[in-house]
């Protein structure tokens, strides 16, 4: 399976602000996904992350607000824009499929990063 | 909305099989059935998935009844480390399928 880092693995910011998170995978991969846990509840997808191309966005989540970026086949960034407390989340990032096709389906998870903002 | 439903929570004994129930009742044809886990703070686990044939890995078993309408997740030997929470979905095996997340059944091993 893939091994995936998320940068920063926490934060506290104040809102108003932006934070920047990024997703590195060590293998080139097919599909990268952004997910939200908001505290006690399961995952919400956010976005799918096109390489080359704009973000595919779940309905109830926009661009302005979590622009995302995705240059190459291994990495990713998602921003959470303009934060207010109810950012408080962790945010989580996953990938899916290897460069030569269907070499697996299951989506494989980063380990998150825990925001919290003030 | 999640395709299934799991219980809210469930206790085992360490050492003793936990088997983890779910209903997916709607499944179609060309969906799997996929488990993973999320230990606290840490990301989802991916554990096994299956269609119809029973399945079998190093970290559990899937039995998946003949009319794919429920299936049963076996940890054959829980240990304290299993404690979690245990998510069961329904997904087509297609890139870019939305992997939908339930609120899981939270798992606790007791010693």
């Amino acid at each position: 399976s893939a091994v995936i880092s998320q940068k920063p693995s926490r934060d506290i910011c104040q809102r108003g602000t932006s934070l920047t998170i990024q997703c590195q995978v060590d293998s080139q991969v097919t599909m990268m996904f952004w997910y939200r846990q908001q505290p006690g509840q399961s995952l919400t997808l956010i976005a799918t992350a096109n390489q080359g191309s704009e973000a595919t966005y779940e309905s109830g989540f926009v661009i302005d607000k979590f622009p995302i970026s995705r240059p190459n086949l291994t990495f990713s960034t998602l921003t959470v824009s303009n934060m207010s407390p109810e950012d408080s989340s962790i945010y989580l990032c996953s990938v899916e499929g290897g460069p030569s096709g269907r070499e697996s389906y299951e989506q494989y998870f980063g380990p998150g990063t825990r925001l919290t903002v003030t | 909305d999640a395709k299934t439903t799991q219980p809210t929570s469930m206790d085992c004994a360490e050492g003793r099989a936990a088997n983890l129930p779910c209903n997916h009742s709607t499944i179609s044809g060309n969906e799997y059935v996929y488990w993973y886990r999320q230990i606290h703070s840490q990301g989802p686990q991916y554990i096994i998935h299956g269609l119809k044939n029973n399945e079998t890995n190093e970290m559990a078993s899937l039995i998946i009844t003949e009319d794919r309408k429920s299936s049963t997740l076996i940890l054959p030997h829980a240990t304290l480390r299993d404690t979690a929470v245990y998510y069961c979905i329904v997904r087509a095996d297609n890139y870019g399928q939305n992997f939908v997340f339930g609120p899981g059944t939270r798992l606790s091993v007791l010693p």
